[in-house]
């Protein structure tokens, strides 16, 4: 059974870091993209961040390049998202995803919260 | 970037009715798309992709068609565990991948 799990979140101040952790498990990870995808409180799905499967590739939005970073681990089965500079419009519940072979997204975690406030 | 829209923002429908749900792309996608449902406090679950392809465990009631930049979802016969949000989504070749706002389907 396919399975991702969050984790890292919390409450941090504007201007502050946060790491996110995506564990999983239950398929071979090294041959998979993954993703990660927002959603704002009471909002739509925003994809954040992709890597390849071997991390040679890396795609994020405009609002967070320069800021975000996605890494991943295979050897760990391990996805990262190092978030810097956040902002109070990163306040998100945060979803680790896996993508199909195609650009979307088959299966996903139950997303972790991050919330940006003074 | 393609934006998605999504019509209506609020379905209200009937148990066992029809719901018809669109998206339009703002450039063509061929058939580039897939939807989503995203039920209370749950994260989102695959339904469709592509040409009307039914993702695992997808019930037969789940139907999707379309291509270039008019694209359906339809549940044949609402069953209570249907209402929801329903999200498309372009997976064409470049960043960023968007969704659509979101189709809430509520009951009548």
């Amino acid at each position: 059974e396919v399975q991702l799990v969050e984790s890292g979140g919390g409450l941090v101040q504007p201007g502050g870091s946060l790491r996110l952790s995506c564990s999983a498990s239950g398929f071979n990870f090294n041959t998979y993209w993954m993703s990660w995808v927002r959603q704002a409180p009471g909002k739509g799905l925003q994809w954040v961040a992709k890597i390849k499967e071997d991390g040679s590739e890396k795609y994020y939005v405009d609002s967070v390049k320069g800021r975000f970073t996605i890494s991943r681990d295979n050897a760990k089965n391990s996805m990262f998202l190092q978030m810097n500079s956040l902002r109070v419009e990163d306040t998100a519940v945060y979803y680790c995803a896996r993508d199909w072979t195609l650009p979307f997204f088959d299966y996903w975690g139950q997303g972790i919260l991050v919330s940006v406030s003074s | 970037e393609i934006v998605m829209t999504q019509s209506p923002a609020t379905l209200s429908v009937s148990l066992g009715e029809r719901a018809t749900l669109s998206c339009r792309a703002s450039q063509t996608i061929g058939s580039n798309v897939a939807w989503y449902q995203q039920r209370p406090g749950q994260a989102p679950r695959l339904l469709i992709y592509g040409e009307s392809i039914r993702a695992t465990g997808i019930p037969a009631r789940f139907s999707g068609s379309g291509s270039g930049t008019e694209f359906t979802l339809t549940i044949s016969s609402l069953q209570s565990e249907d209402f929801a949000v329903y999200y498309c989504q372009h997976f064409d070749n470049w960043p960023p991948w968007t969704f659509g706002q979101g189709t809430k389907v509520e009951i009548k």
